[in-house]
């Protein structure tokens, strides 16, 4: 049973504006949330992350939000580039659990044209 | 900088044969992971391990083993592979500090079953 679901597969942006990805989870014991970004043939690279006890992450063009009564994040990218187009996959873990294993949504694919 | 290495990029099987796949990294995690990514499925964890010996299951541990003999290494094992395990396997490492110590991944590896 999928406990972090990305329902939009692809989303597709013009340089410069902004990109707006969303992720729902059901599990309210998740306290840790991540984003992850991945480039066709190569392993996922960690983007940004937020702690349950905050509601705002920061870090250059990319904030994330997290509304834990909604149980929903939404990473932005602003503004958008071109080199920002890859799959992005959002992930959520819980305390305690042996090497905190991320429970992972299906990924968004973002084309970011010019 | 973290490296996680894959043993092969690419690796084409046949039904039945016995696939090993290993991951190595250089960075002393104790926490290795390995994952299976399809389309509109995402990653879904197979099984993790937080220490040398010690694995645990993860979701989709089915048809799959591994092997933790050193801290650097993570195996992972089709004893008799099917087609249906054609997919991208991706290995993470993480220290195990704190919850928030990034997962990182491997480049993967792209196996087809014929």
């Amino acid at each position: 049973d999928q406990q972090v679901k990305q329902n939009s597969p692809s989303l597709s942006v013009q340089e410069g504006r902004i990109s707006i990805l969303n992720c729902d989870y059901t599990n309210s014991m998740f306290d840790y949330f991540l984003w992850y970004k991945k480039y066709p043939a190569e392993g996922p690279t960690f983007l940004i992350s937020i702690s349950s006890i905050k509601d705002k992450n920061e870090d250059g063009r990319f904030t994330v939000f997290l509304n834990k009564s909604a149980k929903h994040l939404s990473l932005h990218i602003v503004p958008s580039q071109p080199g920002d187009s890859a799959v992005y996959f959002c992930a959520a873990s819980v305390t305690p659990n042996s090497g905190y294993a991320l429970n992972f949504g299906k990924g968004t694919s973002l084309l970011v044209t010019p | 900088d973290v490296k996680v290495t894959q043993s092969s990029r690419y690796l084409v099987k046949r039904t039945g044969e016995k696939v090993f796949l290993e991951c190595v990294q250089d960075m002393d995690h104790e926490n290795m992971f390995w994952y299976r990514q399809d389309p509109g499925l995402g990653l879904r964890l197979i099984y993790f391990s937080y220490d040398v010996k010690m694995k645990e299951k993860g979701d989709i541990p089915e048809g799959y083993s591994v092997s933790r003999e050193k801290k650097e290494r993570f195996s992972l094992i089709l004893e008799s592979a099917s087609t249906n395990q054609t997919s991208m396997y991706l290995c993470a490492s993480r220290a195990e500090r704190t919850q928030t110590d990034t997962q990182y991944f491997g480049p993967g590896t792209r196996l087809t079953v014929l």
